[in-house]
């Protein structure tokens, strides 16, 4: 079955302690991509990697690192967590840059910082 | 800046009816639009686009209609069924670019 997979789905953790959210796809995409949901705010993109060992900031980066060490996997890493970083977190993939409107998303990830 | 929005946080509305959702947006170099639908616990899923070359695109029950003039579009459900209730996502890229631009999100109710 296609799909984007993340884990945890949940996480409850303290201001300061790092953490990773882990993001796969078996759908052999080029492009994947982090969004942040907040409420009245939509979704924000975090970061986006067009590919393997490319990646660039997307619009609401500060606080948060990726890697794409392999295609199918994007971590997103928060070096430091902080309270404001508390949201619901959706890792998307799809074909290429030039098929990036059809994204396919990860079930998302309820992260709360204390 | 709110590039995309969607000024209608909710709307609630009878089986059987149509449901009209409306997205904004003010920048004139996106050229392809997109609505996607959000279950709770779920991912959002693509719904329906449309490019903007044209003004309507229809699928089954869903039927995005753009107005170019107005930097408008909305997405029309006829008739609604209860399967719909959702939040839907409004969404504005240029082609090639790198990112989706989202709207707030609107929840969609329907009542039986």
């Amino acid at each position: 079955e296609a799909q984007v997979t993340q884990n945890p789905r949940y996480l409850i953790t303290v201001t300061g302690k790092k953490l990773t959210v882990t993001c796969s796809q078996n759908m052999n995409h080029e492009y994947m991509s982090w969004y942040r949901q907040d409420p009245g705010l939509g979704l924000r993109q975090i970061y986006y990697s067009m590919n393997v060992e490319v990646t660039d900031k997307g619009d609401v980066p500060e606080g948060y690192k990726v890697s794409r060490k392999e295609k199918r996997n994007f971590p997103l890493i928060l070096e430091s967590p902080s309270p404001n970083q508390t949201s619901l977190y959706f890792c998307a993939s799809s074909l290429n840059r030039n098929k990036n409107y059809e994204q396919y998303f990860g079930p998302g990830t309820r992260l709360t910082v204390t | 800046d709110q590039q995309v929005k969607q000024n209608s946080p909710s709307l609630s509305v009878q089986e059987g009816r149509i449901s009209i959702l409306n997205c904004d947006y003010t920048n004139s170099m996106f050229d392809y639009f997109l609505w996607y639908k959000k279950y709770p616990a779920e991912g959002p899923t693509f719904l329906i686009s449309i490019s903007s070359i044209k003004d309507k695109n229809e699928d089954g029950r869903f039927t995005v209609f753009l107005n170019k003039s107005a930097k408008h579009l909305s997405l029309h459900i006829v008739p609604s069924q209860p399967g719909d209730s959702a939040v839907y996502f409004c969404a504005a890229l240029i082609q090639g670019a790198q990112k989706l631009v989202f709207g707030q999100g609107t929840r969609l109710t329907i009542n039986p």
